[in-house]
């Protein structure tokens, strides 16, 4: 079964306006975190923010904020105010058992999701 | 610090040749991994090592041998490549201990590999 599963292939938004990628998960752990990655066209694999299952709060880093929503298994990524530079593929990713000092959980990702953003 | 290094960034073979991609990280992490990324299917994991001498499968290991003789270097082994295993290959590493639930996993800038 899908672990992390992001619907939209593909999303435009307009220059300084704000988006959001929408992701949703599966897992019967209590203790897991959520990840964003941004991979421009150049390829490389950039992290964007975090967000663990016991965190209150909604994580924030700059202009990119996770929207949390446990009880639906989501884990969407807003970005506000976006730039020509945001135009990439995003990834969003899990990873299971992470209560205790030591994790080896794997890092499992959805199929991702291409953002253009358009002057 | 050079962060995760693999070699070679790109690389042709022919069917049925044995090849070797390097990954290389000079951060000390004790967890390691290799993922392939297809169109359409995200990143998916192939083998990882939680230390020196332990190695273990992913979601598609077939095709695929890793050894992990030091705690810096991780080497992915194709012994007899199909096309099937054309892809872009990332090797990534991460602390295993201390938070975490929040140890990001760093990656390496990616191997294209074409098996004609």
């Amino acid at each position: 079964a899908q672990k992390i599963t992001q619907t939209q292939p593909g999303m435009f938004v307009q220059e300084k306006e704000a988006v959001t990628l929408d992701c949703t998960y599966d897992t019967s752990d209590q203790s897991y975190g959520l990840f964003w990655y941004k991979q421009p066209s150049s390829g490389e694999m950039i992290f964007l923010i975090y967000q663990g299952s016991y965190d209150e709060q909604n994580a924030t880093e700059g202009r990119y904020s996770l929207n949390f929503q446990k009880a639906r298994k989501s884990a969407n990524l807003v970005i506000s105010a976006s730039q020509l530079g945001d135009s990439a593929m995003y990834f969003c990713a899990m990873r299971e058992s992470i209560s205790g000092g030591t994790s080896y959980g794997k890092l499992t990702f959805g199929q991702g999701t291409i953002l253009t953003v358009h002057p | 610090n050079a962060g995760v290094t693999q070699t070679p960034k790109f690389q042709v073979l022919k069917t049925g040749q044995s090849m070797t991609l390097q990954c290389a990280q000079d951060m000390n992490h004790e967890y390691m991994s290799w993922y392939r990324q297809d169109p359409g299917m995200g990143l998916r994991l192939i083998h990882y090592s939680v230390g020196a001498g332990i190695t273990d499968q992913g979601e598609v290991p077939n095709g695929y041998n890793v050894s992990r003789s030091t705690t810096e270097d991780f080497p992915l082994r194709l012994l007899s490549a199909a096309p099937s295993q054309t892809s872009v290959y990332f090797c990534a590493s991460r602390l295993a201990g201390g938070p975490s639930g929040a140890n990001v996993l760093t990656f390496g800038a990616g191997s294209r590999l074409t098996v004609l």
